[in-house]
């Protein structure tokens, strides 16, 4: 079955701290996979994605992504946060045209 | 054409109501897909078109629910005979065969 796993359902960080959020996924086949956030009555923004080629990804705000294929894992990470990164993150898995299937999402607070 | 719009942005209806969301997606996408996010959760599949041909629904989509894509433009859901249980956010997303999905704002239901 498809899943994505994050494990991590809120995380609180200083401003200008670096981040990093996890993300774990089960598929059956190759997987497209993204990260969305969403801000508090919002809809989701495509933050960066892998579908094939350099596993190493850079998205918008400064986030980039690592899809490690032997640890079914696509993390998230910025070098430094800033306040307006407070939001919901998403992680999704995907194939061709399939739906994408969600995780639980992880809840990012900034602090002064 | 900025993006995919949905309306109404809020719904408060009585239980036992129908309800009816529209989602107008990006003009050049043929792909419309609807989504429902509760609280805490992340967004879960509910039905996918391709043009005007619905593809795929979930389990989670009982028999009052019902969406319709005409002429592969727009797309309607409606709920009837609403339940509590049918309060959420409903997330509509359109892409075309190779873009990334593009998400609306979403409509926030509350059934009373």
């Amino acid at each position: 079955a498809q899943s994505v796993t994050q494990p991590d359902i809120h995380i609180t960080v200083s401003e200008g701290a670096s981040l990093e959020l996890r993300c774990n996924y089960s598929y059956g086949a190759t997987p497209y996979l993204f990260w969305y956030v969403q801000s508090p009555g919002q809809g989701l923004q495509l933050l960066l994605k892998y579908f094939s080629g350099d596993t190493l990804v850079q998205g918008i705000k400064g986030f980039e992504a690592e899809f490690k294929r032997s640890q079914s894992s696509f993390n998230l990470r910025k070098p430094s946060v800033h306040w307006s990164d407070a939001a919901e993150y998403f992680c999704a898995v995907g194939s061709g045209n399939t739906p994408l299937v969600f995780g639980k999402g992880t809840r990012l607070s900034v602090i002064a | 054409d900025t993006g995919v719009s949905q309306n109404p942005r809020h719904k408060i209806t009585k239980r036992g109501q129908n309800v009816t969301f529209r989602c107008d997606p990006i003009s050049e996408h043929n792909r419309l897909y609807w989504y429902r996010q509760t609280l805490g959760q992340g967004p879960e599949f509910l039905t996918y078109f391709q043009n005007e041909a619905q593809l795929e629904k979930s389990r989670l989509l009982s028999d009052r629910f019902s969406a319709e894509r005409p002429k592969g433009s727009f797309s309607t859901l409606e709920i009837q005979r609403t339940e509590q249980g049918d309060s959420a956010m409903y997330l509509c997303a359109s892409r075309a065969d190779t873009s990334s999905s593009v998400f609306g704002p979403g409509t926030r239901l509350t059934v009373l």
